[in-house]
């Protein structure tokens, strides 16, 4: 069974806003990370926390994981259109176990 | 980073045969996975290949109906065999990006695969 669960499923946004996806897991996990999926294309990795970091920044990404709620999120900051795709969230295992991924939230970013 | 070919990008099949997906790594990489995302799905693992072994299957799927191919380190093939219409996914092959085992790195990926069965 699937590890993450993100919410929402789907978010759509006007240009320029903020988007924040949520992401729960259920075991304990060395790091979690998070991908793009462009319609029709494979999976782009975005930034990895590791279970000993509350936050992260890369460019207008930013991640923080709160492991007492076995939870993370993601925001884009100032959103463009470029930006619309599907989002998913992988964790690996305790013992550094293969990449279980959400179910992904899709992202709409109108002009 | 790696550069991940894979071939064919699409394909329309019959229900009853077989396709095999070619993937071709740019550098040597020990780890190669191969995923499943069903229309509008979330990824799911089907196997890793390993390079002079068996392939390692998840649960609910099986060599026979996924055989797998892992001749060195920059190549790999899965067969779909057998096809029904609910085969139709997108297969992705990916690779890690860090080294050494257990898996602690981030993941490259393929275009994928996607394959549609009547």
């Amino acid at each position: 069974s699937q590890q993450g669960e993100e919410d929402p499923q789907a978010l759509s946004i006007q240009e320029g806003e903020n988007a924040t996806m949520n992401c729960s897991y259920k075991t304990s996990i060395n790091n979690l990370q998070w991908y793009r999926q462009n319609s029709g294309r494979g999976l782009v990795h975005l930034i990895l926390i590791r279970s000993n970091e509350r936050e992260k920044h890369s460019g207008r990404l930013r991640v923080t994981l709160d492991t007492s709620k076995k939870s993370s999120s993601l925001l884009i900051t100032a959103s463009r259109a470029a930006d619309t795709a599907s989002y998913f969230c992988a964790t690996d295992g305790p013992s550094g176990s293969r990449l279980t991924f959400g179910e992904g939230t899709q992202l709409t970013v109108n002009p | 980073s790696a550069v991940i070919s894979q071939k064919p990008s699409r394909d329309i099949c019959q229900r009853g045969t077989s396709l095999t997906i070619q993937c071709q790594v740019d550098s040597q990489v020990t780890m190669m996975f191969w995923y499943r995302q069903q229309p509008g799905q979330s990824l799911t693992l089907i196997a890793t290949a390993n390079q002079g072994s068996e392939a390692t299957y998840e649960s609910g799927f099986v060599i026979d109906k996924f055989p797998i191919s892992r001749p060195n380190l920059t190549f790999s093939t899965l067969t779909v065999s057998n096809m029904s219409p609910e085969d139709s996914s997108i297969y992705l092959c990916s690779v890690e990006k860090g080294t050494g085992t257990p898996f602690t790195g981030e993941l490259f990926f393929g275009e994928g695969s996607r394959l549609t069965v009547l």
